[in-house]
């Protein structure tokens, strides 16, 4: 069975600061995609960054980025220049290419401080 | 609309009631997915529409939930004789639902928080 972790459950940065959410994921398959999205109080969830697995450049979206390690099954996501509207729950998933199923991570809470 | 739409926003029921739950997917979105998120958990699949029919329910977790789609545009979520583990924020997603499914972006409504007392 496919599974997504995230051992994070919450972190904080200073606003203008880079962090890094972690995520690892475990499938046998061998198409797949991998996913970031953003959750803001608002509850609407909204794509942050996606990577396909047979690409091996890293994926990145203004000041979002991956590095995907793909032998480790790891796909963490940096953002740079932190911005106070980037707090929000953020979900790491995959799903497996010719499907439509997530699988979801826990989430890590971010908060960004002033 | 510009959007998906989910409504109501927020639900209060008592246990042992019967919910609605309203998705307005963006138009022409032929694909349509409900999402079960527990506190403090990811999303859980639910059900999933290809224009007016499901073919694929595996995600509902009892006889007790059920879906439909009309005119390939509203889909309404019911939850019969609800019970407080059923309290959740349901989510709803619409895509385009062409070629590859996986590639296609799900774009997510703002879900409706339900509280069964």
């Amino acid at each position: 069975a496919q599974t997504v972790t995230q051992s994070q459950p919450e972190m904080s940065v200073q606003e203008a600061e880079t962090v890094t959410l972690s995520c690892t994921y475990d499938t046998s398959e061998s198409n797949y995609y991998l996913f970031w999205y953003k959750q803001p109080p608002s509850r609407q969830m909204i794509l942050v960054i996606r990577q396909e697995a047979y690409k091996q450049q890293n994926a990145t979206e203004n000041r979002f980025s991956v590095n995907f390690q793909k032998a480790a099954k790891s796909f963490s996501l940096k953002i740079s220049d932190s911005q106070l509207g980037d707090t929000a729950m953020y979900f790491c998933a995959s799903m497996t290419s010719g499907t439509y199923k997530y699988i979801f991570g826990t989430g890590t809470r971010l908060k960004v401080l002033a | 609309g510009a959007g998906v739409s989910q409504s109501p926003s927020n639900k209060v029921t008592e246990k042992g009631k019967d919910v609605e739950l309203r998705c307005d997917p963006i138009s022409g979105h032929t694909a349509l997915y409900w999402y079960r998120q527990r506190l403090g958990q990811g999303l859980e699949f639910l059900i999933y529409f290809q224009g007016n029919s499901a073919p694929d329910k595996s995600g509902l977790p009892s006889d007790r939930f059920s879906a439909e789609r009309t005119g390939e545009s509203v889909s309404t979520l019911t939850i019969q004789r609800t019970q407080q583990e059923d309290s959740a924020v349901y989510l709803c997603a619409s895509s385009s639902g062409t070629g590859n499914l996986a590639y296609n972006e799900q774009f997510f409504g703002p879900g409706t928080r339900l509280t069964v007392l």
